[in-house]
């Protein structure tokens, strides 16, 4: 069965600090992967995808993405952390099921951001 | 990208009763979907509205508890029947211009039963 894990529960990073946010999937063929932010009391806003193509992707608000199909991974990037970087992240993976595309998603990273 | 609305953004219900979220869209969609996200949770798919038939519902989630319309390209409904405690969550519904695009999604309704 298909299955996202995002291994982090809670992460706290300094201000100006790199992050490295870990995502792993499980899926039977090539997978469509997102990363969605979801800051308090906000709904999702996504923040870049993988369909195919280059493996590493860019997206807004300065962070970035490598697909690494050998490590079944898709582990979201930013060289330097913002104060309001500070939010809930969602790995998710798009999957097939009888209607169409879902989403599946993981159990979220919480990212906390200390001066 | 679609900007999507949801009606309404809160509520408080009372246990017994029942509440329809609606979920307009600005353009026609392929799929939308609805989720639901319980407290400090990741999202779970509940069903995916098909136009003009029933919803496609995932393991868990039944009809009965979570009718589900959609009578155009532009518009959805969920109700949450029947509320307990255990139904206090937020509601999110999504959409998908085409099959295998990106999926974008509505700023949910917070939904706390009493």
């Amino acid at each position: 069965a298909q299955s996202v894990t995002q291994p982090d529960i809670h992460i706290t990073v300094s201000e100006g600090a790199s992050l490295e946010l870990r995502c792993n999937y499980s899926y039977g063929a090539t997978p469509y992967l997102f990363w969605y932010v979801q800051s308090p009391g906000q709904g999702l806003q996504l923040l870049l995808k993988y369909f195919s193509g280059d493996t590493l992707v860019q997206g807004i608000k300065g962070f970035e993405a490598e697909f690494k199909r050998s490590q079944s991974s898709f582990n979201l990037r930013k060289p330097s952390v913002h104060w309001s970087d500070a939010a809930e992240y969602f790995c998710a993976v798009g999957a097939l099921n009888q209607a169409g595309t879902a989403l599946i998603f993981g159990k979220g990273t919480t990212l906390s951001v200390s001066s | 990208s679609a900007v999507i609305s949801q009606k309404p953004s809160r509520d408080i219900c009372q246990r017994g009763t029942s509440l329809t979220i609606q979920c307009q869209v600005d353009s026609q969609v392929t799929m939308m979907f609805w989720y639901r996200q319980q407290p400090g949770q990741s999202l779970t798919l509940i069903a995916t509205a098909n136009q003009g038939s029933e919803a496609t519902y995932e393991s868990g989630f039944v009809i009965d508890k979570f009718p589900i319309s959609r009578p155009n390209l532009t518009f959805s409904t969920l109700t949450v029947s029947n509320l307990s405690p255990e139904d206090s969550s937020i509601y999110l519904c999504s959409v998908v211009g085409r099959i295998g695009e990106t999926q974008y999604f509505g700023p949910g309704t917070r939904l706390l039963v009493l």
